[in-house]
C-alpha cells in the first residue's frame, strides 16, 4: 500500500545543533514530493517541492534534498524559531496526495 | 494579503446537526481541497475541486458534501454530524495542476458532542 512516512515523531534539538528529518514513501510514480511547516494552532505553510531524485532546494537554514526512496529536511544551527511541526507530502502518478503525520521538532534556546 | 481564509475557526455541535464550513481564496487559483486532520494521522483529503462547478471525492468523502458555485469559495457542508467527525478541518488551494504547492487556510476546529 502507497505510504508516507515521517521520523522521527519528535525530535528536541539545542540551539545551534544540527540535524535531519526523514520522510520515505513507497508510492506508484513520484510527480512531486512537499515539505511544509505547521506551527501550532495554524494550516501548514509551503516550504519547499522536488520533483526529481537528487534535486535540492535550500532555504536560510533547510535544506531538502530527495533520492528515489526517501527525503531528507536538514536543519543547520537551528533557532528557536524553528520549532514546528514538519509535513511531508507526497503526490503520486494517479494524482492522489499522501501526507504523512509530521516531526514536531523543539529547539531549546 | 488574506490567502486562504475559512469560516468558522471553532464551533462545537450536537451529534444530528448540521452545518456548513466556508473556505475563500483570493488567488485566483483553480483547484481547492478539503482536509482533515486528527491526532498522530497525516492530513487526509476529503473532497477537492478542480475548477468552478467541479467536485470530486477524495479519500474520506462519506458524511460530508461540497460545492464550488464560485471559483474563489469551496463549501464544506456535514448534514448529520456524528462525534468521528470531531477534528481539525483545512482547506487549501493550488494553481493550475496537482503538482504546484497548496497553501492552507488555519483551519476549522470542529467539536462534535
Amino acid at each position: 500500500e502507497d505510504q508516507v512516512t515521517q521520523s522521527p515523531e519528535a525530535l528536541r534539538l539545542q540551539e545551534g545543533e544540527s540535524s535531519s528529518l526523514n520522510c520515505s514513501y513507497t508510492v506508484s510514480g513520484l510527480r512531486g514530493l512537499f515539505w511544509y511547516r505547521q506551527d501550532p494552532g495554524k494550516g501548514p505553510e509551503f516550504l519547499f517541492t522536488l520533483y526529481s531524485a537528487g534535486e535540492e532546494k535550500e532555504k536560510e537554514r533547510l535544506k531538502a534534498t530527495l533520492t528515489k526512496k526517501e527525503s531528507f529536511l536538514h536543519i543547520t544551527a537551528p533557532k528557536p524559531e524553528d520549532s514546528a511541526t514538519y509535513l511531508c507530502a507526497v503526490l503520486d502518478n494517479f494524482n492522489k496526495f499522501y501526507f504523512g503525520s509530521g516531526t514536531k521538532l523543539n529547539v531549546k534556546p | 494579503n488574506a490567502g486562504v481564509t475559512q469560516t468558522p475557526k471553532f464551533r462545537v455541535l450536537k451529534t444530528g446537526q448540521s452545518m456548513t464550513l466556508l473556505c475563500a481564496q483570493d488567488m485566483n487559483h483553480e483547484y481547492m481541497y478539503w482536509y482533515r486532520q486528527d491526532p498522530g494521522m497525516g492530513l487526509r483529503l476529503i473532497h477537492y475541486s478542480v475548477g468552478e462547478g467541479t467536485t470530486a471525492k477524495g479519500e474520506v468523502p462519506d458524511g460530508y458534501n461540497v460545492s464550488r458555485l464560485k471559483k474563489q469559495n469551496f463549501l464544506l457542508g456535514l448534514e448529520s454530524a456524528a462525534p468521528s467527525q470531531t477534528s481539525v478541518y483545512f482547506c487549501a488551494s493550488s494553481a493550475g495542476s496537482r503538482n504546484q504547492p497548496q497553501h492552507f487556510g488555519d483551519g476549522t476546529r470542529l467539536s462534535i458532542l
